[in-house]
């Protein structure tokens, strides 16, 4: 089992739709990464958290330590939100542990 | 906000030959960067840890003779894939990290094709 799970692996939404992305992970941590990986291959950093909630435009991250659990909430979605959403968390020492990412296909 | 570019963001080489990657963190100081390789389709693995001044820590099964980085100043870092190989054809990914800070920042990245 891989210390960082995401759900689900693939999602193809209807442009409009609300997208809720999943993230568990199994160690303790200091911070969770939310990272955009597009076709092009370049990795933005969407939201980095320790706790709480935090919201950027149309996309909102929660998390809850006492869960592990961490998710990444996309409101009216669009074709250009189309990526690669991968979690990581920053266990011990300078480490990021990555989840296998979850590919997002918004339809128009 | 911290930019981090690559440079190249694409190299094609001829198996044999050393491909040098250059990693900047443009406009801060960046005490660590990481190294990491991504396969179609797969998550990023991370290579190597460098700090500033001093050498890289590898991660297991990396070979440290064929993935040379150095970072030798603040604000660069770079990754020499020596005697490439087909196999080493990948997308090379860098991230950087001020000191005492959780966050880090991403490269674009850079596609190597080894012919």
């Amino acid at each position: 089992k891989n210390e960082v799970e995401q759900s689900p692996q693939n999602l193809t939404a209807q442009e409009g739709e609300f997208i809720t992305i999943n993230c568990s992970y199994s160690v303790g941590i200091s911070a969770l990464h939310w990272l955009q990986q597009h076709p092009g291959g370049g990795i933005v950093s969407l939201f980095m958290l320790s706790s709480g909630k935090k919201k950027h435009g149309r996309l909102i991250a929660t998390i809850n330590i006492q869960e592990k659990h961490s998710s990444l909430h996309i409101t009216a979605s669009h074709p250009r939100d189309s990526a690669v959403y991968i979690c990581a968390v920053k266990s011990s020492g300078d480490k990021l542990t990555f989840g296998t990412g979850t590919r997002l296909a918004v339809r128009p | 906000g911290a930019v981090v570019s690559q440079h190249p963001s694409r190299v094609i080489c001829k198996s044999g030959t050393s491909v040098k990657i250059e990693c900047r963190s443009l406009d801060f100081q960046a005490t660590t960067m990481f190294w990491y390789r991504q396969f179609p389709k797969q998550s990023l693995m991370l290579m190597a840890t460098s700090n500033e001044g001093s050498k890289a820590t590898y991660e297991q099964g990396v070979e440290k003779d064929k993935f040379l980085i150095n970072h030798a100043s603040l604000t660069l870092s770079t990754l020499t894939v020596t005697s490439a190989h087909p196999e080493d054809s990948s997308f090379y990914i860098c991230s950087a990290a001020r000191a005492r800070s959780y966050e880090q920042y991403f490269g674009p990245g850079t596609r190597l094709t080894v012919t």
